[in-house]
């Protein structure tokens, strides 16, 4: 079956933009989580999901993020007045259960942010 | 503090070579780790994870407790397991994950 999609795949973006990435988990997927690679860097966490209640969101770096996922399906990650350095891939996983034992995460291909 | 370090960016031996790929952690836990591989193109997908005990592509890993490792273990290295290695950690049942910097294994032929 289909995996984690993610759009758009690119995005480039003038500084003071507010951009909205989305993320497509796989069907019936409980948890959704969203990290943030730099370029060179392991991906870093942001948020999670368990499905529509934001149980985590600890890894967001300035209130300019926000993330929802009302119905416990799709997701969106929104950054308002971007910035340089928010230039990086958004990665979004989703995992079956509730994300611990030995739930797996399925990564979607990411969206790169380009703010310029 | 929760840190996964993978000292090498970049890893580069000969085919039918041995691999080992480092990560160190630091947790004050019980640790839950895991392997993360992404090839050429393609997406981030698990590997193998320590509780699994689990030997995949001819992967092997061992939780170290004593060392704080999970070190990533190949006999002999395969042109096509090129790609950039992720060591991460998941505390408690929190579900995220922390990753390392990640290691590039190039596999010359």
């Amino acid at each position: 079956g289909a995996g984690v999609s993610q759009s758009p795949r690119y995005k480039v973006a003038k500084r003071g933009q507010d951009v909205a990435l989305r993320c497509d988990p796989i069907s019936g997927h409980v948890s959704l989580f969203w990290y943030q690679q730099a370029l060179g860097q392991g991906p870093e966490f942001l948020t999670y999901f368990q499905n529509e209640a934001q149980l985590d969101k600890s890894g967001l770096p300035s209130d300019r993020f926000f993330a929802e996922r009302p119905e416990g399906s799709v997701s969106t990650l929104k950054i308002q007045r971007t910035q340089q350095e928010d230039s990086a891939v958004y990665l979004c996983a989703s995992s079956p259960q509730r994300g611990a034992g030995t739930d797996t995460q399925y990564f979607g291909p990411g969206t790169r942010l380009t703010v310029l | 503090a929760q840190r996964v370090t993978q000292p090498e960016k970049l890893l580069s031996v000969f085919k039918g070579a041995p691999v080992e790929l480092k990560c160190n952690y630091s947790y004050s836990g019980s640790p839950e780790l895991f392997w993360y591989v992404q090839y050429s193109r393609q997406r981030l997908q698990l590997l193998l994870r320590h509780i699994s005990r689990e030997s995949i592509k001819g992967f092997t890993a061992d939780l170290n407790k004593g060392e704080t490792s999970f070190h990533l273990k190949k006999p002999f290295a395969q042109e096509e397991d090129s790609a950039m290695y992720y060591c991460a950690l998941r505390p408690g049942n929190t579900g995220k994950l922390i990753f390392g910097q990640g290691t590039t294994l190039q596999v010359k032929p």
